[in-house]
């Protein structure tokens, strides 16, 4: 069984940082790739960051580029979030996601963590 | 980045109904667009991936079609568990994106 457990939310204020970290458990870590995919209040989805199964490829929403830094360490079974310079409108509910194909860069989202709540206010 | 821009964003449907929801995308997939369900306070889930193909676990009412930029997601005699809003993806490119969302509500 999949389980992706989010940690790290919580209450920052505009222009500061703050660190995700995702841990992950039932699957081979190492040969999918992950992604965090964030929601607004009452709004849709977006995938903010994503990286390659070996952590040799990242890719970054225009939104969160130059801001957000997305690793992982495949030692510890776990995906990271570094997120500066945050913004009101960066408010959302993160989630940690496992890609469905083995050994590739970014496909169909197959599990999803429960969700950890970043909230930007002063 | 490409664009996908789904339709209605909202639909009112009974119990029993067939529901389509649209999904259009700015450029060519080749089929890489996946569906999936989202209900209240709850993570996403996915119910089809490669245009049509379902998800294990996922009832046959489910079923999704087109290709190149149009694509659909159908319910066939829509059951009191899928009130819920349906969100399309594509992976043509791994700068994934995600249509704006359909609500599906009971009329």
């Amino acid at each position: 069984q999949v389980h992706l457990v989010e940690s790290g939310g919580g209450v920052v204020q505009p222009g500061k940082s703050l660190s995700l970290s995702c841990g992950a458990s039932g699957f081979t870590f190492s040969s999918h790739a992950m992604h965090w995919v964030r929601q607004a209040p009452g709004q849709g989805l977006e995938r903010v960051a994503g990286i390659s199964y070996d952590g040799s490829n990242k890719y970054y929403a225009d939104s969160v580029k130059g801001r957000f830094t997305l690793s992982r360490d495949n030692s510890k079974n776990t995906l990271y979030l570094e997120m500066d310079s945050l913004r009101p409108d960066d408010t959302a509910v993160y989630y940690c996601v496992k890609d469905k194909i083995m050994f590739g860069g970014g496909s169909s989202l197959q599990q999803w963590g429960r969700g950890t709540l970043v909230t930007v206010s002063s | 980045d490409i664009q996908m821009t789904q339709s209605p964003s909202t639909l009112s449907a009974s119990v029993g109904d067939r529901v389509t929801i649209t999904c259009r995308a700015s450029q060519s997939l080749n089929n890489w667009l996946a569906w999936y369900q989202q209900k209240p306070g709850k993570a996403p889930k996915l119910l089809i991936y490669k245009a049509s193909t379902l998800e294990d676990g996922v009832p046959s009412r489910f079923s999704g079609s087109g290709s190149g930029t149009e694509f659909t997601l159908t319910i066939s005699g829509l059951q009191p568990d899928d009130f819920a809003t349906y969100y399309c993806q594509q992976y043509n490119t791994y700068f994934l994106t995600f249509g704006g969302g359909t609500k599906v509500d009971i009329k």
